[in-house]
């Protein structure tokens, strides 16, 4: 899998989009970049994926650049039940190994009153 | 409602008495997986399912053991706990192997003194 870098954590002001950002630079051509979050020792819930075309969904929007090489996560209305630990996954679409999700440091996003 | 169970949620309880933490799903899924989380560490997969009496080991499967039996329950099994298996443990599903959403439950707290 290639590996991805996210800043450690961010904060959010209530109402405001949110834009989590994580660099792929070793990513491959098959690999899909996936988002996950945590609530607080809560099991991880997807969120969304993508390969090259930006995507969103109910809960998020996923842009990724033309180069592949980062993408950025949008929560475009962000609450207080949004804090958390956000990861950003790339990884092939048929992994082998079980379908093992490998889960980084992510971005603790803190949104604030 | 879709989703994945765990029992216990937490459980104290001390070196060498077997213990079995039972996952279930509703979905009709055909892949499981357990997970265990430590700080620092990330998750890591003990073991996986790619459907009924099929399994194998994940990166960490030492000290555990799991049975398939049916589709929906993926029973994860300490037979002598110890305490470096106090963790935090996640049961997950998915359509199959290769699909793009993990269903995670909401986790075991397990405390092996």
């Amino acid at each position: 899998d290639a590996k991805t870098t996210q800043p450690t954590s961010m904060d959010c002001a209530e109402g405001r989009a949110a834009n989590l950002p994580c660099n792929h630079s070793t990513i491959s051509g098959n690999e899909y970049v996936y988002w996950y979050r945590q609530i607080h020792s809560q099991g991880p819930q997807y969120i969304i994926h993508g390969l090259k075309n930006n995507e969103t969904n109910e809960m998020a929007s996923l842009i990724i650049t033309e180069d592949r090489k980062s993408s950025t996560l949008i929560l475009p209305h962000a609450t207080l039940r949004d804090t958390a630990v956000y990861y950003c996954i790339v990884r092939g679409r048929w992994q082998g190994a079980g379908n093992m999700l490998t889960f980084g440091g992510g971005t603790r996003l803190m949104v604030k009153p | 409602e879709a989703q994945v169970t765990q029992n216990p949620r937490y459980l104290i309880t001390v070196t060498g008495k077997k213990l079995t933490v039972t996952c279930s799903q509703n979905m009709n899924h055909e892949y499981m997986s357990w997970y265990r989380q430590d700080p620092g560490l990330g998750l890591r997969q003990i073991y996986y399912s790619m459907n009924v009496e099929v399994t194998d080991k994940g990166d960490v499967p030492e000290g555990y053991k799991v049975s398939r039996k049916e589709k929906r329950n993926f029973p994860l099994i300490l037979e002598s706990p110890s305490p470096n298996q106090t963790s935090l443990y996640f049961c997950a599903s998915s359509l199959r192997e290769g699909r793009d959403e993990q269903f995670f439950g909401p986790g075991t707290r397990l405390t092996v003194l």
